[in-house]
């Protein structure tokens, strides 16, 4: 059975650093890993989507990284804003259609 | 705006009534899902189904129940509510392909006493 960690369970930092999130997934034979944000109340919002063939993936600042020997993904936020507090969230998508999702990092930037 | 609209966004529930959330995608979507987010527990499948007339169930599917009798439309019955289904609930869909990204509706809380 898939299992989906994500550490740490909350981060916070001072604005304008550079921060990584950490996913580790126990079963490797998984088609893709998504990244997703979400604000409190809200739903989520999909961020980066790594295919299992690939190593990772950008948009703006963001930076999805992924090692599917090791079982693990990171997320690299660059010069972080107050904007970028929430909490973001990983799921790795196995053979069947269902996505198993970590229980987030929490995350908040400080002005 | 395209996307996924959720009904209702809040409901209170005595226990035993029953009551269905109600959610519906207009990207013609062949895929959709509902979960459910509980702290401490994250988000966790309830059903799901990869098209008209095809349902199947997910990680938690006891006292649930779905039907998908169209392809925009993905309703979520609650039999005989629980104060354990209280919770907060998210549609989601995608398309036909696994590839594709999950976009997901604003989610519906839900309080059983």
């Amino acid at each position: 059975k898939q299992e989906v960690t994500q550490i740490p369970a909350a981060l916070s930092v001072p604005e304008g650093e550079n921060l990584v999130l950490n996913c580790s997934f126990t079963d490797s034979a998984i088609y893709n890993l998504q990244w997703f944000r979400q604000d409190p109340g809200k739903g989520l919002t999909s961020l980066l989507l790594i295919q299992s063939s690939q190593r990772e993936q950008t948009s703006g600042r963001l930076n999805a990284s992924l090692d599917k020997s090791s079982g693990r993904s990171t997320l690299y936020i660059a010069a972080s804003q107050p904007g970028d507090s929430a909490t973001y969230l990983c799921a790795a998508q196995g053979g069947s259609e269902k996505l198993v999702f970590g229980k987030g990092t929490k995350l908040t930037v400080n002005p | 705006n395209a996307g996924v609209t959720q009904t209702p966004k809040f409901q209170v529930l005595k226990t035993g009534q029953s009551m269905t959330l109600q959610c519906a995608q207009d990207m013609n979507h062949e895929y959709m899902s509902w979960y459910r987010q509980d702290p401490g527990m994250g988000l966790r499948l309830i059903h799901y189904s990869v098209g008209a007339g095809i349902t199947d169930q997910g990680e938690v599917p006891n006292g649930y129940n779905v039907s998908r009798s169209t392809t925009e439309d993905f309703p979520l019955r609650l039999l005989s509510a629980a104060p354990s289904q209280t919770s907060v609930y998210f549609c989601a869909s995608r398309g036909q392909f696994v590839a594709n990204v999950l976009t997901f509706g604003a989610g519906s809380r839900l309080t059983v006493l």
